[in-house]
C-alpha cells in the first residue's frame, strides 16, 4: 500500500519555465490538497479537491494551476517559474469533509533559480 | 477565521523528562484540532486529534494532548522523552469554510530531545 505518491522528489528549474508536479493515492480518498513548506511560516495551502471533478483556490494560489485528472491523480502545474516559488511542496488526501486527518506524501523539493 | 499558533520555535528537553509543545487556537464553531510530526525529509505523519469528547486525547507513539477549551489550547504532551522523538511538531485546526477538510497549520515547533 503506497499511500500517497509524489513526483519527482528533486528538481531544479530556471526562471520563467513551466513544470508539473504529480500525485497519485491508492486509498479512495475523496480530497487532496496542496501545500508548501517555507521555513517559519508552516504549511500553506495552495490548491484542494474536494471531489473528483472540483478544485478549489487555498491560500496562495497565484502561480499556480491544478488539474483532479481522477480521483486518484491531482496534479499542481507551475506555468512560469518564479524564485518566490522555491519550496517544498506536499500533497495530502482525506476521505473528505469530517474525517481522519491528511496522509502526505513525502514531498517535491523544488529550487527556482 | 480559523488560525493556531505554535509560540515556540523550538523546544529543548533531555531524554525522559517530561515534554510539552504549545499550540493555541482560534476557530468560529467547534474546533477539530490536530497534531503531526515530520521528521528530516519526510511528509508529515498525524499523531492525534481532537473533534468531541474527553479532553485528554491519546495518539501514536506514547504522545497526547490535552483541548482545554477556556484557554484555547491543545497542548501536545509526553511523560517521558526519548530522542527518537526529535522532529517538527505540527498543529492544525480544520478550516470550517466551505465544503472542504481543509486543515490551516500552525509555524510548527521543532522538538530536540537531548541525550
Amino acid at each position: 500500500n503506497a499511500g500517497v505518491t509524489q513526483t519527482p522528489k528533486f528538481q531544479v528549474l530556471k526562471t520563467g519555465q513551466s513544470m508539473t508536479l504529480q500525485c497519485a493515492q491508492d486509498m479512495n480518498h475523496n480530497s487532496m490538497y496542496w501545500y508548501r513548506q517555507d521555513p517559519g511560516m508552516g504549511l500553506r495551502l495552495i490548491y484542494y479537491s474536494a471531489s473528483e471533478g472540483t478544485t478549489d483556490k487555498g491560500e496562495v494560489p497565484n502561480g499556480y494551476n491544478v488539474s483532479r485528472l481522477n480521483k486518484r491523480e491531482f496534479s499542481l502545474r507551475l506555468e512560469s517559474a518564479a524564485p518566490s516559488q522555491t519550496s517544498v511542496y506536499f500533497c495530502a488526501s482525506s476521505e473528505g469533509p469530517r474525517r481522519e486527518g491528511y496522509t502526505f506524501g513525502s514531498g517535491t523539493r523544488l529550487t527556482v533559480v | 477565521a480559523q488560525s493556531v499558533a505554535q509560540p515556540e520555535d523550538q523546544v529543548n528537553v533531555a531524554e525522559g523528562n517530561p515534554l510539552t509543545v504549545k499550540c493555541t487556537y482560534s476557530v468560529s464553531g467547534n474546533p477539530y484540532l490536530f497534531w503531526y510530526v515530520q521528521y528530516p525529509n519526510r511528509g508529515l505523519q498525524f499523531l492525534l486529534k481532537y473533534i468531541t469528547g474527553d479532553n485528554l486525547v491519546k495518539g501514536s507513539y506514547g504522545f497526547e494532548a490535552e483541548f482545554n477549551k477556556s484557554q484555547t489550547s491543545f497542548h501536545l504532551k509526553k511523560p517521558s522523552a526519548l530522542v527518537s522523538d526529535s522532529a517538527l511538531y505540527f498543529c492544525a485546526v480544520r478550516d470550517t469554510r466551505g465544503g472542504a477538510n481543509n486543515l490551516f497549520f500552525g509555524t510548527g515547533t521543532r522538538l530536540t530531545v537531548i541525550p
